[in-house]
């Protein structure tokens, strides 16, 4: 079993509709989560970082953290086409430590 | 956010020669790069982590002889991949962390394609 669970999709949704990204966890120990997006052939680009369980919101994006469950979420509101891309989980369980990542959710959004 | 650049973009080379990679933060220190490889359709695959001005830390199953990582500066780590084969053909990241007070962040380079023929 991995470290961190992922659908990778892909995960097709019209424009407009909440896109809900998930990934869950077996390491207790991870304190520090974040959510890339990658797009084709492009380097990981950091859309949310959380550290411990709650909530956070940046623009379209919020992010959820539930240590209990082992389980984060990441939504997309008002989704848009540039949104599709795959979006990539990543946990540590100390600040500057090696991530571990998920394998990745591929999302389209279509027009 | 913070910059980290990468070059070359893509790279072909022959098999058997040997290829540098450079990653660079632009606007900040860091004192910790990672160099990832990513295959098609695939998550990235973490190789080795490098601090700036000791030995490298390389993941179970990458061969340090081949991928040879310096990191010689708070801004530069360079990843060599040396006497190439098509097998290493791939999309090599690196990433650095940017400490803001408590908080430590890796921003990732726009990775490096690399094909060997």
């Amino acid at each position: 079993q991995k470290e961190v669970e992922q659908d990778p999709g892909p995960l097709s949704v019209p424009e407009g509709a909440i896109v809900s990204l998930n990934c869950t966890y077996s390491n207790s120990a991870f304190q520090y989560f974040m959510w890339y997006r990658q797009y084709s052939r492009k380097g990981p680009e950091l859309l949310m970082y959380t550290y411990s369980s709650g909530n956070k919101e940046d623009g379209r994006f919020t992010a959820q953290v539930d240590k209990s469950s082992k389980y984060i979420s990441l939504f997309i509101r008002d989704s848009q086409p540039s949104d599709s891309a795959t979006y990539l989980c990543a946990m540590s369980g100390a600040a500057g430590n090696k991530l571990t990542f998920g394998g990745g959710t591929r999302v389209l959004v279509k027009p | 956010g913070a910059v980290v650049s990468q070059h070359p973009s893509w790279v072909i080379c022959k098999s058997g020669t040997s290829v540098k990679i450079e990653c660079r933060s632009l606007d900040f220190q860091a004192t910790t790069m990672f160099w990832y490889r990513q295959f098609p359709k695939q998550s990235l695959m973490l190789m080795a982590t490098s601090n700036e001005g000791s030995k490298a830390t390389y993941e179970q199953g990458v061969e340090k002889d081949k991928f040879l990582i310096n990191h010689a500066s708070l801004t530069l780590s360079t990843l060599t991949v040396t006497s190439a084969h098509p097998e290493d053909s791939s999309f090599y990241i690196c990433s650095a962390t940017e400490l803001a007070g408590v908080k430590e962040t890796q921003y990732f380079g726009p990775g490096t394609r690399l094909l060997v023929l």
